[in-house]
């Protein structure tokens, strides 16, 4: 079992939605959490990172970690045909070296 | 200011050759960590450097190996190149207080044939 899974998709919504992408993980010492968004043949871009359980809010973007049922998610409102890529979600423990455990990433797709 | 540069974009190699890959931290930023991934999936954690030091590894073989310059530069080296090490390689660079914060560059596109 990989310390994080992440569902590949392909998930296809439509312009305007509102887009719920999520993660599980097994490792209890996983303190920090973040969501990148990766483009086609470009590099991760850090979108949020949260520290221990929570919600934080960015603009149309919610990260919510729930660490008694380990699982993360990344919420996307009023989805634009531009939000188009693959997001990754990472994670790291607090005594672990700074190494990030990535899932695959799910593809989103928003359709005008 | 100037995020994460890698050089170069994309080369092709033979199997058993070595690579030398490079990477410019972002400004302020005295911390690299380089990454493979594979089609499809998501990046895996090579080695991390800080201070010139290596400060962590994943389970990769030595034949990976790096440096880090003072000016907090780095490189990615990789020995006796195997079809499987065809990946894109990204490098990521941290500022000192926050290593948690890992932003990546746009990555070097490696092909073995």
């Amino acid at each position: 079992q990989k310390e994080v899974e992440q569902d590949p998709g392909p998930l296809s919504v439509p312009e305007g939605a509102i887009v719920s992408l999520n993660c599980t993980y097994s490792n209890s010492a996983f303190q920090y959490f973040m969501w990148y968004r990766q483009y086609s043949r470009k590099g991760p871009e850090l979108l949020m990172y949260t520290y221990s359980s929570g919600n934080k809010e960015d603009g149309r973007f919610t990260a919510q970690v729930d660490k008694s049922s380990k699982y993360i998610s990344l919420f996307i409102r009023d989805s634009q045909p531009s939000d188009s890529a693959t997001y990754l979600c990472a994670m790291r423990g607090s005594n672990s070296g700074y190494a990030l455990n990535f899932g695959k990433g799910t593809s989103l797709l928003v359709t005008p | 200011e100037t995020g994460v540069t890698q050089s170069p974009t994309h080369l092709i190699k033979t199997r058993g050759q070595q690579v030398t890959l490079r990477c410019s931290s972002q400004s302020g930023h005295n911390t690299v960590s380089w990454y493979q991934q594979a089609l499809g999936q998501g990046p895996q954690f090579i080695f991390q450097y800080y201070r010139e030091e290596e400060n962590g590894r994943g389970n990769f073989p030595p034949r990976f190996s790096g440096l880090q310059f003072p000016n907090y530069s780095s490189e990615l080296n990789v020995n006796a190149l195997e079809l499987d090490d065809s990946a894109l390689y990204l490098c990521a660079s941290s500022p000192a207080d926050r290593a948690y914060e890992q932003y990546f560059g746009p990555g070097t596109r490696l092909t073995v044939t």
